[in-house]
């Protein structure tokens, strides 16, 4: 039972413009939200994340959008940088240690 | 250098062996974690220890056994493993409170021969 979704495997973007990496989610009890970067032969690091009672949370260049009646969450990267490129994971958690990960989506920047 | 260690980072292993893998954290968290990554998959929760405690046991097999000595140290054990228990096994941790993000290691690739 996949509670969270990435349902785009892989994303290609232009340095300068925006990235936009989109996650669902079907566990309406999930109040925390966030987003992990991963580059090859490293664990997950944390980038950002949201509570349930904000629809946006921004640090720097990285700012993410929660649509809780849609069961939605977006992150948004402007300007992008080459070394963005990495796995990025969305997770949700119910208030507890059970934190839900998305199948990961692959950004590249190309210069 | 993260503020979790995992060793060893790569390990082959026959069905009939068994090894173990290590984690520690100089974090100061009290809440510690052992997920499986298989490819193209979402990370799938293992194990959770909360002050020692196991927490969750996400219907993980037997041939997983994990143990929790203190706060920050983790260990998997891994005996007659199958070869679709390959993977990428990350630990992380966690100060175990309330809506707060996991630290990761850097993992374990393990293959099961």
């Amino acid at each position: 039972d996949q509670q969270v979704k990435q349902n785009s495997p892989s994303l290609s973007v232009q340095e300068g413009r925006i990235s936009i990496l989109n996650c669902d989610y079907t566990n309406s009890m999930f109040d925390y939200f966030l987003w992990y970067k991963k580059y090859p032969a490293e664990g997950p690091t944390f980038l950002i994340s949201i509570s349930s009672i904000k629809d946006k949370n921004e640090d720097g260049r990285f700012t993410v959008f929660l649509n809780k009646s849609a069961k939605h969450l977006s992150l948004h990267i402007v300007p992008s940088q080459p070394g963005d490129s990495a796995v990025y994971f969305c997770a949700a958690s119910a208030g507890n240690n059970d934190m839900r990960f998305g199948a990961g989506t692959r950004l590249t920047v190309k210069p | 250098e993260t503020g979790v260690t995992q060793t060893p980072r790569h390990l082959v292993m026959g069905m009939t062996n068994k090894k173990s893998l290590k984690c520690e954290q100089h974090l100061g968290h009290n809440a510690m974690y052992w997920y499986k990554q298989s490819a193209k998959k979402p990370l799938e929760l293992m194990f959770v220890y909360n002050f020692k405690e196991q927490t969750e046991n996400n219907s993980v097999p037997s041939r997983f056994s994990p143990e929790c000595p203190n706060s920050s140290h983790l260990f998997l054990h891994l005996h007659t493993l199958q070869p679709e228990d390959s993977a990428l096994y990350l630990c992380a941790s966690s100060p175990g409170g309330l809506n707060s993000p996991l630290h990761f290691g850097n993992g374990t690739r393990l293959t099961v021969t």
